[in-house]
């Protein structure tokens, strides 16, 4: 498959267990932030997305939180399965100077999950 | 099935000679935006496109060119490729440009090995 980081930082999790992924993003106007899943030869998935007015959302399995003060984002997965192994990696969104949006990407974890 | 395709997905080629790689989504999608991706960067945004025959520099514009003729389509143009540009390459899009709440769709990524 394709090799997405060789210095990824990595996250080893016993199947059924919850894992929790953190991200620390750059800019303290950003507004959007999203979760994305990137599977060995694949493309980034979606996986939740919270706009800066909220400070958590939930999904299927998956729970973001977000803490403006110290900039800080985390991905939450709820009895993490051997299919959620992958890398995450969290984007940041505000308006660009030049264009309507400027995303930023963070350079990912890498989400090990033991049977 | 909505998707984003991208072709070819591996390409290794010499030093000069002129490439391009395809992007095409079927699901009228007005932004349409190129990325690299290389180990401990992440992505990094290479020229993006807000509509029909309008296009501008991401954040790593240099030696790459792109069109926007079409609204399905947004080919990645290598003039003369160079071993710097060896990397992995995502195509993404999203529904409405102006709209900041919005994930990107991505391909499934080109491989592209420049000798």
């Amino acid at each position: 498959g394709e090799s997405v980081g060789l210095h990824l930082p990595t996250l080893s999790v016993q199947e059924g267990d919850n894992s929790i992924i953190n991200c620390a993003y750059s800019n303290s106007a950003s507004d959007y932030f999203i979760w994305y899943k990137q599977e060995s030869g694949k493309g980034p998935q979606f996986i939740i997305d919270i706009r800066s007015n909220m400070d958590k959302r939930q999904g299927q399995r998956v729970t973001v939180l977000l803490n403006k003060t110290v900039k800080h984002l985390s991905l939450q997965i709820a009895a993490t399965q051997p299919g959620d192994s992958a890398v995450y990696f969290c984007a940041e969104s505000s308006r660009g100077k030049t264009s309507y949006d400027k995303v930023i990407f963070g350079p990912g974890t890498s989400l090990s999950v033991i049977p | 099935e909505a998707q984003v395709t991208q072709n070819p997905r591996y390409l290794i080629t010499v030093t000069g000679k002129k490439l391009t790689v395809t992007c095409s989504q079927n699901m009228n999608h007005e932004y349409m935006s190129w990325y690299r991706q290389d180990p401990g960067l992440g992505l990094r945004q290479i020229y993006y496109s807000m509509n029909v025959e309008v296009t501008d520099k991401g954040d790593v514009p240099e030696g790459y060119k792109v069109s926007r003729k079409e609204k399905r389509n947004f080919p990645l143009i290598l003039e003369s490729p160079s071993p710097n540009q060896t990397s992995l390459y995502f195509c993404a899009s999203k529904l409405y440009a102006r709209s900041l709440n919005q994930p990107q769709h991505f391909g499934d990524g080109t491989r592209l090995s420049i000798l």
